[in-house]
């Protein structure tokens, strides 16, 4: 059974209308990530929130939002898509600095 | 220098081969390495750690060498279901908590 759970797999969007993709977890992990990875590329950290405590990384875009009501949840928020962002979108938890789980991913597209 | 360094491939090798992959990382205070397969189109998923002595878990073999900040990875005895690409993977140390750091990924193709 999947363990994180990233919602919806395939998402289409509009350059410039925001779009919201979620990531849900049932290990009770402490830390959840969202990384962007483009074609051929590898993974690249966007930010990352360890308990409440969230971290951005320096060149992740203003573009990018995230929001974690809660321990199982987590959101990505991109207020104005441009072509550049289509990709996919993983989620991943870990407790702690331990292993990384990642969910099966988003892929955005942008039309 | 990129952070983790890759051969990006790809590899096309016969069924029954062995097949090494390499790895090199910039930050010496690196804490923690992996190597994680990801199918296409698919998440990464963890295949091992790594660790100083070196350690096996059926046809893979990983290999750490700190002192030349150097990971490897070996797989015996391909299979098909091999086929994919081996993402090397670094944990930053200091105050980059947790942070991974991926290498551009080795493409992998084992054929019949």
């Amino acid at each position: 059974d999947a363990m994180v759970i990233q919602n919806p797999r395939y998402q289409v969007t509009q350059f410039g209308k925001p779009v919201t993709l979620s990531c849900s977890q049932t290990l009770n992990h402490n830390v959840m990530y969202w990384y962007q990875q483009k074609s051929s590329q590898a993974p690249k950290l966007l930010f990352h929130y360890y308990d409440k405590d969230f971290n951005n990384e320096a060149d992740t875009p203003d573009n990018f939002q995230s929001r974690r009501p809660n321990t199982s949840f987590c959101f990505l928020d991109i207020r104005s898509p441009g072509l550049g962002d289509a990709a996919m979108y993983l989620c991943a938890t870990s407790r702690g600095e331990n292993i990384q789980y990642f969910g099966a991913g988003t892929r955005l597209s942008v039309l | 220098r990129k952070e983790v360094e890759q051969d990006p491939g790809p590899f096309n090798v016969p069924e029954g081969a062995t097949v090494a992959f390499n790895c090199t990382y910039s930050n010496s205070a690196s804490q923690s390495f992996f190597w994680y397969r990801q199918d296409c189109r698919k998440e990464p998923k963890l295949l091992m750690s790594v660790y100083s002595s070196g350690n096996e878990d059926g046809r893979f073999t990983a290999q750490l060498n700190r002192a030349s900040q150097y990971i490897s990875l070996l797989i015996r005895d391909s299979k098909l279901s091999d086929s994919a690409t081996y993402l090397c993977v670094v944990t930053a140390g200091g105050t980059s908590y947790g942070k991974l750091t991926f290498g551009q990924g080795t493409i992998l193709t084992v054929h019949p």
